[in-house]
């Protein structure tokens, strides 16, 4: 089975540059993470698509960061315009998720690594 | 908003010996799972809880969960320098997930 696709796997840019990552979940899996985890702390969620539909976008800093589930199935997340503190490893994770299940696990990509410089 | 709180952060372990990492969250939760994370690389699925008194056992890493305490354990016996990683416990709060702070474990030989 295949798991869950990132690109692209690295990224320099500079502050106030344009950025996106993409993300190819699980075939199947209705749900859809975007976490944000910076050098040696837990990942934090940004954002959680249930299908094409948005579930919980409390922590995306909306300003600045933009996130859409095509067909319910790719995934994209746009940071305009980026700040050094944008500097983290963004994983993007799916989930089985729909209805009532429960066994929810997360399955996660390698992650993009973004330096903004 | 749910709080998970992991400790200790940092385990510096001979190898060879047992210790136990402890998972503390905030909120009714009867599922929890724990990941392993290398340096540089993603999460990887260790163990999934999903009811309390669960235990799930893989190699020299034993996982438990108690939802009375809100409690999670992951146990390691006679460490090998192969299990040096950071480990997070992560639960379900029904709608998303948690993840608390990890904890990086170097096993020394």
């Amino acid at each position: 089975e295949a798991g869950v696709a990132q690109s692209p796997r690295y990224k320099i840019i500079e502050k106030r540059q344009s950025v996106a990552f993409w993300c190819n979940p699980i075939s199947g899996h209705a749900t859809l993470y975007w976490y944000q985890q910076i050098l040696g702390q837990g990942p934090k969620l940004l954002i959680q698509f249930q299908n094409n539909g948005v579930v919980d976008d409390s922590q995306l800093p909306k300003d600045r960061f933009s996130a859409e589930r095509l067909k319910g199935v790719d995934s994209t997340l746009k940071i305009q315009p980026a700040k050094l503190e944008d500097s983290a490893v963004y994983l993007c994770a799916s989930s089985l998720r729909a209805g009532v299940l429960l066994n929810t696990e997360a399955f996660f990509g390698q992650g993009t690594r973004l330096t903004v410089v | 908003e749910l709080k998970v709180e992991q400790n200790p952060l940092f385990l510096s372990m001979q190898e060879g010996k047992n210790y136990t990492i402890y998972c503390n969250y905030s909120t009714t939760s009867d599922r929890l799972y724990w990941y392993r994370q290398d340096p540089g690389k993603s999460l990887e699925s260790l163990f999934v809880l999903l009811s309390n008194g669960a235990v799930k056992q893989e190699g020299r890493l034993m996982a438990s969960l108690d939802t009375k305490a809100r409690l999670s354990t992951l146990h390691i016996t006679a460490a090998v320098h192969d299990l040096s990683a950071t480990y997070f416990c992560a639960v379900d709060s029904g709608n998303q997930f948690y993840f608390g702070t990890g904890t990086s474990l170097t096993v020394i030989p």
